[in-house]
């Protein structure tokens, strides 16, 4: 069955410094993969996807991500970090039918000053 | 602009009641979504709808139903059979049309008093 992993729950990152947050699928084909952000209280908003060819794609905000086939992970970047960066990241990977996604749990970024 | 509407943003129910929860979108979007969101658990999916007049039960439909009479409306209706009803509701929708792109709205906080 497909699962996503995020294996960080929280992340504490200074403003200015890079980011990376983990993520771990498993699926049996080329998957599709999705990133997604979401500010307290509110809906989700697509980060980026990968679907096919480059293995690294560009995002909105400044992210990016690298689907790595043999490490089946798809994990996100930026090399500089804003406290408006500051939200839940969630990953997804799609299902293979009806367009569903399978969700990671979050990673919750958290900003120093 | 396009986009999903949710309302009410803030929903508090007494023990006993059914409430609706309103999902309109304007996008011409043919999939539509409703997903449970907890703290600590990520996403989990209800119900979806592909097509008008046709839905079909997510992970954890048990407690809830919903209605597709037009394609631009999914409303989810959280019954008195749900247990445990206070949890922050998205609803989102996709084209289908391999963009894979799920748009969101910015989700309805239920409370149950």
């Amino acid at each position: 069955a497909q699962s996503v992993t995020q294996p960080d729950i929280h992340i504490t990152v200074s403003e200015g410094a890079s980011l990376e947050l983990r993520c771990n699928y498993s699926y049996g084909a080329t998957p599709y993969l999705f990133w997604y952000v979401q500010s307290p209280g509110q809906g989700l908003q697509l980060l980026l996807k990968y679907f096919s060819g480059d293995t690294l794609v560009q995002g909105i905000k400044g992210f990016e991500a690298e689907f790595k086939r043999s490490q089946s992970s798809f994990n996100l970047r930026k090399p500089s970090v804003h406290w408006s960066d500051a939200a839940e990241y969630f990953c997804a990977v799609e299902k293979g039918s009806n367009y569903q996604l399978i969700w990671g749990a979050g990673t919750k970024l958290i900003i120093k000053p | 602009d396009g986009g999903i509407t949710q309302s009410p943003k803030y929903l508090f129910r007494k023990e006993g009641q059914n409430v609706t929860l309103s999902c309109e979108q304007n996008l011409n979007h043919d999939a539509m979504y409703w997903y449970r969101q907890d703290p600590g658990q990520g996403l989990r999916l209800i119900y979806y709808s592909q097509i008008v007049n046709d839905f079909q039960k997510g992970d954890i439909a048990e407690g809830y139903s919903v209605s597709r009479e037009k394609k631009e409306s999914f409303p989810l209706t959280v019954t008195s059979a749900q247990k445990n009803p206070t949890a922050f509701y998205l609803c989102a929708s996709t084209t289908g049309d391999g963009n894979y792109g799920y748009t969101f709205g910015s989700g309805t906080r239920l409370t149950v008093v």
